[in-house]
């Protein structure tokens, strides 16, 4: 079975600072993985995901993610964060092939950004 | 945004009654799946759903039961809410595979006292 770890609970910035959320995932098989983000008191959206390809993945809002396969990480980044980045992110996977359709997250990573 | 809706969005109820939150989708997306989201836990799988009447356990199944009896409708029924089922719940929906972006509902809050 697949699993996650977010390896911050909480990420305090200051704007206009880069940042960077770590994501390791363990599998014995492909998996696709994703990150999605959660404004306060709204449901999850699609930040970006690698599906095979270039190990370097962009997504909305200025984000990016390089895929590890070595270190099984997958990490966001972003150069110059903003206040509205203020956020809850997970990173996810799920397994490539077979019949297999779940979709496993991290606990989350809170991404504070001051002013 | 997807077409994807849940109701009822708060919901307030007492340990020991059923309750069932539905979630409606106008994506004509096969796959549904039901999560809760509790703090330090991030979003863990209860059920989902790969086509009408065909669904499957998730990680934290017990104490829930779903039914799909059409494309754009998903039930989750707490048949004996408890105290631990607090928590907030969302919907989600996918075209196909694994390799699909999942989009999720705007959540639904319950509160079991």
């Amino acid at each position: 079975a697949q699993s996650v770890t977010q390896l911050d609970s909480q990420v305090p910035v200051f704007e206009e600072a880069p940042v960077e959320l770590r994501c390791n995932y363990s599998s014995s098989v492909s998996v696709y993985l994703f990150w999605y983000v959660q404004y306060p008191n709204q449901g999850l959206q699609l930040l970006l995901k690698y599906l095979s390809g270039s190990t370097l993945v962009k997504g909305i809002n200025g984000f990016e993610a390089e895929f590890n396969k070595s270190q099984t990480s997958f990490h966001l980044r972003k150069p110059s964060v903003h206040i509205s980045d203020t956020a809850e992110y997970f990173c996810a996977v799920s397994v490539s092939g077979g019949s297999n359709y779940k979709l496993t997250f991290g606990k989350g990573t809170l991404l504070t950004v001051n002013p | 945004d997807a077409g994807i809706t849940q109701s009822p969005r708060h919901k307030v109820t007492e340990t020991g009654t059923p309750v069932t939150l539905r979630c409606h989708q106008t994506e004509n997306h096969r796959y549904m799946y039901w999560y809760r989201q509790d703090p330090g836990h991030g979003l863990r799988l209860i059920h989902y759903s790969y086509g009408v009447k065909d669904t499957d356990k998730g990680e934290v199944s017990d104490g829930y039961s779903v039914s799909r009896s059409k494309t754009e409708d998903f039930l989750l029924t707490l048949e004996s809410a408890t105290s631990s089922q607090t928590s907030v719940y969302f919907c989600a929906i996918s075209e196909q595979g694994p390799q699909e972006t999942q989009y999720f509902g705007p959540g639904t809050r319950l509160l079991v006292l």
